[in-house]
């Protein structure tokens, strides 16, 4: 059965410096997400992209997100200059058109010191 | 702002019971309702969506049901096997920002032997 992945699937960075966190939505799907859970929280959106471009964002995706679809598989979540505060678990997801069923990958636990 | 609860936060029943989980949000507008269930340490995998013109739905031994006009969604699990152990999550979205869920504080539940 087709599923999101995502990697990696830890990743441990210093406060300030800038990550990338990758996703391979499932092929035939056109709409993606990005929603965060930080520890012991609930899960929060964080943003939708569609047709090459953001659909949706919360308060929390700011200037310090972005997203991209750089080729025809991959989607990624790039935080420019990590703060303590953006220690969570980063769940990418994906649905097909016209159907509102949201599919997640796994996960990346992203740490920073 | 849409405020998405579910109680209990924790719930522990003997295999085989049948159990409600329940899940109250505050804007009855919604587009939709899922049911999502996250195993530890991974992603998300969504059970369940109720249309909100929709008054329940079922696959398997699973049922949802919704009340849109008092905000009230509950999942009713049958004869409950130790594999149900799991963390339960109810999300809503709302016309206009459909692909935004928004997420309830889950229950976590363990099916005992």
């Amino acid at each position: 059965e087709p599923e999101v992945t995502q990697t990696p699937s830890h990743q441990v960075t210093q406060m300030g410096q800038e990550v990338i966190l990758r996703c391979v939505p499932i092929s035939n799907h056109l709409y993606f997400y990005w929603y965060r859970q930080i520890l012991g929280q609930k899960v929060e959106f964080l943003v939708s992209f569609y047709n090459n471009e953001i659909s949706e964002k919360s308060e929390i995706f700011d200037d310090q997100f972005s997203v991209e679809r750089p080729d025809g598989s991959n989607f990624t979540l790039k935080i420019r200059s990590t703060k303590l505060e953006d220690s969570a678990m980063y769940f990418c997801a994906s649905s097909e058109e016209g159907q509102e069923t949201q599919y997640f990958g796994p996960g990346t636990r992203l740490l920073v010191l | 702002k849409q405020e998405v609860t579910q109680i209990p936060a924790a719930l522990s029943v003997p295999e085989g019971e049948n159990l409600v989980l329940n899940c109250s949000f505050t804007d009855s507008a919604i587009y939709n309702l899922q049911w999502f269930r996250q195993d530890p340490g991974k992603g998300l995998t969504s059970l369940l969506l109720i249309q909100s013109s929709q008054r329940e739905q079922t696959s398997g031994r699973l049922n949802a049901s919704l009340d849109k006009s008092s905000g009230r969604s509950t999942l009713y699990i049958a004869a409950s096997q130790p594999g149900d152990s799991a963390t339960y999550l109810c999300a809503v979205s709302h016309p206009g920002t459909a692909s935004k869920l928004t997420f309830g504080t889950g229950t976590r539940l363990q099916v005992t032997l």
